[in-house]
């Protein structure tokens, strides 16, 4: 079962405008970390942040998160057409995180 | 340092035949974790292994399987493939939570 749902399914942008994720979950969790994916490749990696952090911060990317909504968000600032991907959000469940849970994943558009 | 490296990358097989993916992880990581990526499910996880013990399992049949070796290598073999089982399937290696992910192996089963 998919824990994390992004929200939205798709986004379209200029460039230079701000993109705004948001993925929610059902259960507690360890952490939860964002990836991208271009075109079907592998997953890239983006940030990771834990169940006792609110806010994180790297480069032109801002997540938040709240434990009380179950909810996360990823902000991409200054977007560029190479931003261009999908996004998704992954959640840890279990006593040691054992449980990865993807989201659906979000398709974000930077046009030129 | 080198990252994860998935072998092959893209595979065509029949239905009915079996096949065995291969996935090395970053030096000094003993988890590995294997993901089938389709259009309409998403990215879902198979299994992770670590230190070659099976910690835990996805839903999937059993016709998915996998192991460890002593290196840390994995290799996850699908038997009886059925048209479906066409994905993606990427596998990461783990060290504190954070997972890096291989490029994938493309599965085309016809």
């Amino acid at each position: 079962s998919q824990q994390g749902e992004e929200d939205p399914q798709a986004l379209s942008i200029q460039e230079g405008e701000n993109a705004t994720m948001n993925c929610s979950y059902k259960t507690s969790i360890n952490n939860l970390q964002w990836y991208r994916q271009n075109s079907g490749r592998g997953l890239v990696h983006l940030i990771l942040i834990r169940s006792n952090e609110r806010e994180k911060h790297s480069g032109r990317l801002r997540v938040t998160l709240d434990t009380s909504k179950k909810s996360s968000s990823l902000l991409i600032t200054a977007s560029r057409a190479a931003d261009t991907a999908s996004y998704f959000c992954a959640t840890d469940e279990g006593s040691y995180g054992q449980n990865f849970v993807f989201g659906p994943g979000t398709r974000l558009s930077v046009l030129p | 340092k080198a990252g994860v490296t998935q072998t092959p990358r893209y595979l065509i097989k029949t239905r009915g035949q079996q096949v065995t993916l291969s996935c090395s992880p970053i030096s000094g990581h003993r988890s590995v974790s294997w993901y089938q990526q389709t259009p309409g499910q998403g990215l879902q996880f198979l299994f992770e292994y670590f230190s070659e013990t099976q910690r835990n399992k996805g839903n999937f049949p059993g016709r998915f399987s996998g192991r460890q070796f002593s290196n840390s290598r994995s290799e996850m073999n699908v038997s009886t493939l059925e048209l479906g089982d066409s994905a993606l399937y990427l596998c990461a290696s783990s060290l504190d939570g954070y997972r890096t992910f291989g490029p994938g192996t493309r599965l085309t089963v016809t």
